[in-house]
């Protein structure tokens, strides 16, 4: 299994842009999280799903930020209109379980 | 006002020697632990899980110690290695949310 595929690897954009960051979970797996990595905060939870349902999105900033998980396969976290306190490093990962297994990450530059 | 960045723990430590990375958690309803590894530019890395049940685990090189009473993890590698080096984070799970603790870097000195 190639783990938690994310993309893209490097985003940069202008403030006010939409910006959507894609996650592909290990198949099998039925947990799917979004956290985000600042200096600032460390790791933090954003939202997490089981079974593609969203159980608890208390750990997203504002409502700029949602996400979706339409299928098993592919989830996504949109952020509009973006701001430059929002860049970061946003990692999604995935779960069997109890344990979770990470993506490479996402890194976010808002200017 | 200024802004302060997250400071990390460091730990530095002469390869060869054994390493102790130490974690405090808040959630006495936690049942499950794991220890995280992450380098530069990478996400973090499963290493080894605990479960409330037991008090210790052993992997390769590596061993976790739980002790409950006080809410303390430690992470124990042995014969630390310069691909040691990185940030390692604790994270505690008491249902299907994991909470990570702030981190602690190591350094592996030649």
């Amino acid at each position: 299994d190639a783990g938690v595929i994310q993309s893209p690897r490097h985003e940069v954009t202008e403030m006010g842009q939409e910006v959507t960051l894609r996650c592909k979970p290990i198949s099998g797996h039925n947990s799917l999280f979004w956290y985000r990595q600042t200096m600032m905060r460390g790791l933090e939870l954003l939202i997490y799903f089981n079974n593609n349902v969203p159980i608890d999105d208390s750990g997203m900033p504002e409502d700029r930020f949602s996400a979706k998980m339409p299928n098993a396969s592919f989830s996504t976290l949109k952020i509009q209109p973006s701001e430059p306190r929002d860049s970061a490093v946003y990692f999604c990962a995935s779960s069997p379980s109890r344990e979770a297994f990470f993506g490479q990450g996402t890194r976010l530059t808002v200017v | 006002g200024e802004s302060v960045g997250l400071h990390l723990p460091t730990l530095s430590v002469q390869e060869g020697d054994n390493s102790i990375i130490n974690c405090a958690y808040s959630n006495s309803a936690s049942d499950y632990f794991i220890w995280y590894k992450q380098e530069s530019g990478k996400g973090p890395q499963f290493i080894i899980d605990i479960r409330s049940n037991m008090d210790k685990r052993q992997g390769q090189r590596v061993t976790v110690l739980l002790n409950k009473t006080v809410k303390h993890l430690s992470l124990q590698i042995a014969a630390t290695q310069p691909g040691d080096s990185a940030v390692y984070f604790c994270a505690e799970n008491s249902g299907q949310n994991f909470v990570f603790g702030p981190g602690t870097r190591l350094s592996v000195l030649p």
